[in-house]
């Protein structure tokens, strides 16, 4: 089993409906990433998390260490929202980070 | 101003050859990462370097070399490809505030 779960793999929305996608993690970790992966293949660090919640704009990214849990939040969500969101954890001090295998959003007109 | 830059973006080679990805990054971190997208989307640490001193090597074959000639470079060097080594090779450094990627290079063994 993977380290890193991500859930659901595909996503398909309807342009404003609010998105959530979760991460759950079974390891120790020092931080949490969302990542995103547009098609083109660029990968854009959205957040990273060590507790609370952070927002950037229309997303919002959560974390709940004691559950190792996590979710980001997409409100009012367009189709330039869609991509790949990737959840990603950083152990210790190494400082690389293990990845989930991505949720596919897909946000329609 | 791209705080890692990775080249080239695509390469097409054939089985056998020997090849090299470059990455350079000028945020002045210590610790650079080579990671494998392989066929499925899924992301994998290959190698960590750290100030010229290797710290993680993650099951890679022999043929696959981390080269840092300076803190800012560790380019990939990979010796006589095969067709399973087909896969989008990303640069990466991680700032502990944030993680910066190269573009990724789209490796094709023919």
């Amino acid at each position: 089993k993977n380290e890193v779960e991500q859930s659901p793999q595909n996503l398909t929305a309807q342009e404003g409906e609010f998105i959530t996608i979760n991460c759950s993690y079974s390891v120790g970790i020092s931080a949490l990433h969302w990542l995103q992966q547009h098609p083109g293949g660029g990968i854009v660090s959205l957040f990273m998390l060590s507790s609370g919640k952070k927002k950037h704009g229309r997303l919002i990214a959560t974390i709940n260490i004691q559950e190792k849990h996590s979710s980001l939040h997409i409100t009012a969500s367009h189709p330039r929202d869609s991509a790949v969101y990737i959840c990603a954890v950083e152990r210790g001090s190494q400082g690389n980070l293990i990845f989930g295998k991505g949720t596919k959003l897909s946000v329609k007109p | 101003d791209t705080a890692v830059s990775q080249t080239p973006k695509y390469l097409v080679t054939q089985m056998g050859n020997d090849k090299s990805i470059k990455c350079e990054q000028n945020l002045g971190h210590d610790t650079m990462y080579w990671y494998k997208q392989d066929s499925k989307k899924f992301l994998k640490i290959m190698f960590s370097y750290n100030n010229k001193e290797l710290i993680i090597n993650e099951t890679v074959p022999n043929r696959f070399s981390p080269k840092s000639p300076d803190k800012a470079h560790l380019n990939l060097h990979i010796n006589s490809l095969e067709l399973g080594d087909s896969a989008v090779y990303f640069c990466a450094i991680s700032t502990g505030g944030e993680a910066f990627f190269g573009q990724g290079t789209r490796l094709t063994v023919v």
